[in-house]
C-alpha cells in the first residue's frame, strides 16, 4: 500500500513568515502533484513535478521533488492570508490512473 | 472553459437508502476519477472510468458503484447507506490519461446520512 505522510499536520503562523511543508513516502511515484483546498471547494492543482530533483517555481510558492521520486517540498515565502488553507500532496505511478492523496497540512495565516 | 460540474452540492439522505452523484467532466476530458474525502481518513479513491469503462477501482464495498456515459459524464452510486458514508465526494477529470500531469476537481457533493 503507498502512503504519503505530510508535516506537520497543523501551521499558524503570521504573514510575512516563511514555511516549508514536506510529502514523504517510502514507495516511488512518477510524479508528484500538490493542491490546495479551500472550505466547501475541491482540490486545485498547484504544480506537478516529474523528474527527480526537479525545482518549480510559481510565484511565492517553490516546489521540490526529490531526488529517488519518494518524497517532496513545498516552500511558501513571505505568506500571507490568501495563501491559508488545506495543502494536499498527491503521488501518481502513472500507470495507474489514480492519485494516493497524503494526509494534508492545514495552513493558517494570520495579520 | 467550464470546469467539472458536480451535482447536487448538498444532500441528506437516510440510512438504507440508495444515492446518485452526478459529475460533469471538463469538455474533452475522458478520464473521470472519484474520491471520498472524510475528515479521519483525508481523500481516497473510489474507482476511475476512461471512455465508458472502469480501470480502476479503490478499496471501497460493492456497495459503491459507478458509471460513465459516452459524453463522459459520470455518476456514482451508493446503495444502502450507513452512516460512515457521510463526507464530501469529489470528482475530478483529466486530459492525460493516466492523470500524471494532474486532475481538476469540481466542488464535490456533500453527502450527510443520519
Amino acid at each position: 500500500t503507498q502512503l504519503l505522510e505530510q508535516s506537520p499536520q497543523f501551521l499558524s503562523i503570521q504573514e510575512g513568515e516563511n514555511l516549508t511543508v514536506y510529502c514523504n513516502s517510502s514507495s516511488v511515484f512518477s510524479s508528484l502533484q500538490w493542491y490546495r483546498q479551500e472550505p466547501g471547494e475541491g482540490p486545485v492543482l498547484l504544480v506537478t513535478v516529474v523528474t527527480g530533483g526537479e525545482v518549480k517555481k510559481l510565484k511565492r510558492l517553490t516546489f521540490q521533488f526529490g531526488d529517488a521520486r519518494k518524497d517532496s517540498s513545498l516552500h511558501i515565502t513571505a505568506a500571507q492570508p490568501g495563501d491559508t488553507g488545506l495543502y494536499l500532496c498527491a503521488g501518481s505511478t502513472g500507470t495507474a490512473s489514480k492519485l494516493t492523496f497524503g494526509t494534508g497540512t492545514r495552513l493558517q495565516v494570520t495579520l | 472553459k467550464a470546469g467539472v460540474t458536480q451535482t447536487p452540492r448538498y444532500l441528506i439522505k437516510t440510512r438504507g437508502q440508495q444515492v446518485t452523484l452526478s459529475c460533469s467532466p471538463i469538455s474533452g476530458h475522458r478520464s473521470v476519477s472519484w474520491y471520498q474525502q472524510t475528515p479521519g481518513q483525508g481523500l481516497q479513491f473510489l474507482f476511475e472510468y476512461f471512455s465508458e469503462t472502469q480501470r480502476n477501482k479503490g478499496n471501497f464495498p460493492g456497495r459503491f458503484s459507478g458509471r460513465q456515459f459516452s459524453n463522459s459524464r459520470s455518476e456514482m452510486n451508493v446503495s444502502t447507506l450507513e452512516l460512515g458514508d457521510s463526507a464530501l465526494y469529489l470528482c475530478a477529470s483529466s486530459l492525460d490519461p493516466t492523470g500524471g500531469q494532474g486532475y481538476t476537481f469540481g466542488s464535490g457533493t456533500r453527502l450527510t446520512v443520519v
